[in-house]
């Protein structure tokens, strides 16, 4: 059963700093992962995903890597602002049998960018 | 395009009752599928659907019945409202071809409280 794993759990920085947010899966059988921002009381937006057969994808301050073979994502910021507050969250696609359709998240990172 | 929509936003319910969630999206996706967030739990996959007749269960099904007659509908029902399903809906869609980029739209959510 794939378990995806974020840290740190919640992360606060000040305004400007550079960040990583890290995430981990345990089977390396995955077609793509994503990387999502959900904003209190609100649904999730998807940020980037990376297929499988990539290394990593970028918009504009966010930049996303995969190392497949090590279970491994992160998601790293650029000089953060306090929109960027929220919660992230990392999700892979299962690719193998009955788990192709399947996403599986990791429980998120609480991140505070203060001005 | 609305993209992913639900309806209702906000929902009390008494133990034993039962209610119909909402989903329609307009962007002519085969797959969706229907999750619940809880605190410390993350999101977790109830059932999903790549395309219209089609359905399947996903990790926490039991309590709830989906079907799909439309590629644009996907209702989620709760037959007898437990106060373990008190929790946020999300509602999801995509495409799921190998073909295409599968980034993964989310609805609002809706807000479910059992008594």
């Amino acid at each position: 059963k794939q378990e995806v794993t974020q840290i740190p759990a919640a992360l606060s920085v000040p305004e400007g700093e550079n960040l990583v947010l890290n995430c981990s899966f345990t089977d390396s059988a995955i077609y793509n992962l994503q990387w999502f921002r959900q904003d209190p009381g609100k649904g999730l937006t998807s940020l980037l995903l990376i297929q499988s057969s990539q290394r990593e994808q970028t918009s504009g301050r966010l930049n996303a890597s995969l190392d497949k073979s090590s279970g491994r994502s992160t998601l790293y910021i650029a000089a953060s602002q306090p929109g960027d507050s929220a919660t992230y969250l990392c999700a892979v696609r299962g690719n193998s049998g009955g788990s192709n359709y399947k996403l599986t998240f990791g429980k998120g990172t609480l991140l505070t960018v203060n001005p | 395009n609305a993209g992913v929509t639900q309806t209702p936003k906000f929902q009390v319910l008494k133990t034993g009752q039962s209610m119909t969630l909402q989903c329609a999206q307009d962007m002519n996706h085969e797959y969706m599928s229907w999750y619940r967030q809880d605190p410390g739990m993350g999101l977790r996959l109830i059932h999903y659907s790549v395309g219209a007749g089609i359905t399947d269960q996903g990790e926490v099904p039991n309590g709830y019945n989906v079907s799909r007659s439309t590629t644009e509908d996907f209702p989620l029902r709760l037959l007898s409202a437990a106060p373990s399903q008190t929790s946020v809906y999300f509602c999801a869609s995509s495409y799921w071809s190998d073909s295409l980029v599968d980034t993964q739209y989310f609805g609002p959510g809706t807000r479910l409280t059992v008594l």
